[in-house]
């Protein structure tokens, strides 16, 4: 019963460096997010997929991009990584279309940029 | 979007009942009240939610006040395993194109003494 799947879990990043993180569900949902949470905080939204073959700008799109591979997957990717970006990254998924079904989320990528 | 303030933190005795508040005053009359915890290195997971009524469901019971400017997360038999982040959210129950976006806060961290 994996549910969403996040790859990988931990990750070290120079300044500079590219990085993509990978995220897949297996509950056939329509809808995908990307979050991040820093220390103390709450989450916010990066970006989101409404369905397959669409994506928008959350609240912190600035320095990420977006693929929604097929109805899957939906990855995020770091161009140039900074060290403003050290945060934990958390996928989601949710069926979409239906009011008020829950998100359900993976447990997370800890990504540090040194 | 309309708010919700929380408790920074609570205590409770294993055991026995906890009750998370939440108060959103300037609530919508579409507006939902979701609640999601977050255990230590895990993402969010739903726990419940609810418009006007009362609800149970096997991880706990929403009470809802009358005017809906506030609610009560109850949990019934607090274990060590309910040791969390709880998030309190407003979400609109308009029309659902898939493109629902959670605002999270900082939410109540809940402490549970042995």
């Amino acid at each position: 019963n994996a549910g969403v799947t996040q790859t990988p879990k931990f990750q070290v990043l120079k300044t500079g460096q590219s990085m993509t993180l990978q995220c897949a569900q297996d509950m056939n949902h329509n809808s995908m997010y990307w979050y991040r949470q820093d220390p103390g905080m709450g989450l916010r939204l990066i970006y989101y997929s409404a369905s397959e073959g669409t994506t928008d700008k959350g609240e912190v799109p600035n320095g990420y991009n977006v693929s929604r591979l097929n109805k899957r997957e939906f990855s995020l990717r770091l161009e140039s990584a900074a060290p403003s970006q050290t945060s934990v990254y958390f996928c989601a998924s949710r069926i979409g279309r239906v009011s008020n079904q829950p998100q359900h989320f993976g447990d997370g990528t800890r990504l540090s940029i040194l | 979007d309309a708010k919700t303030t929380q408790p920074n933190s609570m205590e409770s005795n294993e055991e026995e009942p906890v009750h998370l508040p939440c108060n959103h005053s300037t609530i919508s009359g579409t507006d939902y009240i979701h609640w999601y915890r977050q255990l230590p290195s895990q993402g969010p997971e739903y726990v419940i939610h609810g418009l006007t009524s009362n609800v149970n469901n096997r991880m706990a019971s929403l009470a809802i006040a009358e005017d809906r400017k506030s609610s009560t997360l109850i949990l019934h038999r607090a274990t060590l395993r309910d040791a969390a982040v709880y998030y309190c959210i407003l979400r609109d129950s308009g029309v659902d194109f898939g493109n629902e976006k959670l605002t999270f806060g900082t939410g109540t961290r809940l402490t549970i003494i042995p």
